[in-house]
């Protein structure tokens, strides 16, 4: 499996700021994946980034709130804009692995909490 | 669109008993479901994994089966241990878009007492 890196490990955000979460992958892969995991609850599929196109955004997640890059096939950051407090959750960075493109394999994630 | 659904949400048992989470699905072109442990803090890690043309599947202490035709899966964890003791997801594969994406289960919280 990849060695998925995630930075920040964890942060404290004040309310209406912005936080950016990098995700860098030790091979080329062509998607990856961010979730969302709110306190004690399921994996939520924000959005998938392919690299060289537009992230696609799931059901009530949008580009405006949580922006995501993917400049090359190692590397996507995700933003999470304009913070609230409904934002405190752990995000997490999924690439697939090799061969068959279905075994997902997470990164550390990503503890934020809003004030 | 794909809806896990998983039970029970939590499931205590004692050291040595079995423990099982079952696992329904909605979309019948589903065809790859796995299952992940959560412990406290820590990133979900792939348990094991099962696809639509295989029912069974084992692996040591935990083995997954798949009914398709019900469209329900499960996984049973036998001789359990205190080291069990985490949260469970379960997920489905749902092709969109030009590549499969997992659709997660809410989780059943797992405590194994000594």
């Amino acid at each position: 499996s990849a060695v998925i890196s995630q930075k920040p490990s964890r942060d404290i955000c004040q309310r209406g700021t912005s936080l950016t979460i990098q995700c860098q992958v030790d091979s080329q892969v062509t998607m990856m994946f961010w979730y969302r995991q709110q306190p004690g609850q399921s994996l939520t599929l924000i959005a998938t980034a392919n690299q060289g196109s537009e992230a696609t955004y799931e059901s009530g997640f949008v580009i405006d709130k949580f922006p995501i890059s993917r400049p090359n096939l190692t590397f996507s950051t995700l933003t999470v804009s304009n913070m609230s407090p409904e934002d405190s959750s752990i995000y997490l960075c999924s690439v697939p692995g090799q061969p068959t493109n279905e075994k997902l394999f997470f990164g550390s994630g990503t503890q934020l909490s809003v004030l | 669109g794909e809806n896990v659904e998983q039970h029970p949400s939590t499931l205590s048992v004692q050291e040595g008993d079995s423990a099982v989470i079952k696992c329904t699905y909605s979309d019948s072109a589903s065809n790859y479901f796995p299952w992940y442990k959560q412990e406290l803090g820590k990133r979900p890690q792939l348990i094991i994994d099962i696809r639509s043309n295989v029912g069974e599947k084992k692996d040591q202490r935990i083995a997954v089966t798949l009914n398709k035709t019900a469209k329900h899966f499960s996984l049973h964890i036998t001789e359990t241990q205190p080291e069990d003791s985490a949260v469970y997801f379960c997920a489905a594969s749902m092709f969109s878009g030009g590549y499969n994406k997992l659709i997660f289960g809410a989780g059943t919280r797992l405590a194994v007492h000594p």
